[in-house]
């Protein structure tokens, strides 16, 4: 069956802090996809990036970066001088098969000022 | 592009009445689906559709909830007899095309309160 877990409900860090979102999948399949979103208060999911199973390259876009990691089935997202406006609930999700977003339960990330 | 529409935005009913949710999704876009999220939950799935097709439907899916896509462009979900349980933010997506690794489009949500 596949799995995400995200273990940090809550991060609360002051602004311009790096800060860093783990999460952790589990499939049987050797191909799948990755992504994470981001729901701010509004509720609308944004999508932040999308990764294949068999590109294990880092990604930085901006202050965005994504670490991923298939020897320990990690696929963590580093935001880089928080903002206020990064405020909201990040979620992992893994998609294998027919095509069904399985979400982690996602992190609370406060930035303060 | 106006992006996933969902209506309404917030729906509170009594126990056992039916309520009725649509989704109108990004022009053009085959696929659409439907999830529900609980507070402090990630959104689950409940089902989705190619065209006017219901390809799949989760478990969760009960015998009192119905989801339809007529024409292959706007879908309605019901849910009949509502139950307290019903309550959550109930959340549309739609993606262009068929690939395995399309990213969702997801709309606002419908938050559902039931009394």
């Amino acid at each position: 069956a596949q799995k995400v877990t995200q273990a940090q409900t809550e991060i609360s860090v002051v602004e311009k802090e790096d800060v860093t979102l783990d999460c952790v999948y589990e499939t049987r399949d050797t191909t799948y996809y990755l992504f994470w979103y981001k729901q701010p208060p509004s509720g609308e999911l944004v999508f932040l990036i999308r990764r294949n199973s068999f590109d294990e390259q880092n990604e930085i876009s901006g202050r965005y970066s994504w670490n991923f990691q298939k020897s320990t089935s990690s696929f963590n997202f580093t935001i880089t001088a928080s903002q206020v406006v990064d405020s909201a609930v990040y979620f992992c999700a893994l998609i294998q098969g027919a095509q069904k977003l399985v979400f982690g339960q996602g992190t609370r990330l406060t930035i303060n000022p | 592009d106006t992006g996933v529409s969902q209506d309404p935005r917030h729906k509170i009913t009594k126990r056992g009445q039916n309520v009725t949710f649509r989704c109108d999704p990004i022009s053009e876009h085959n696929r659409l689906y439907w999830y529900r999220q609980t507070l402090g939950q990630g959104p689950e799935f409940l089902t989705y559709f190619q065209n006017e097709a219901q390809l799949e439907k989760s478990r969760l899916l009960s015998d009192r909830f119905s989801a339809e896509r007529p024409k292959g462009s706007f879908s309605t979900l019901e849910i009949q007899r509502t139950e307290q349980g019903d309550s959550a933010m109930y959340l549309c997506a739609s993606s262009p095309r068929d690939g395995l690794n399309e990213k969702l489009f997801f709309g606002s949500g419908t938050q559902l309160s039931v009394l």
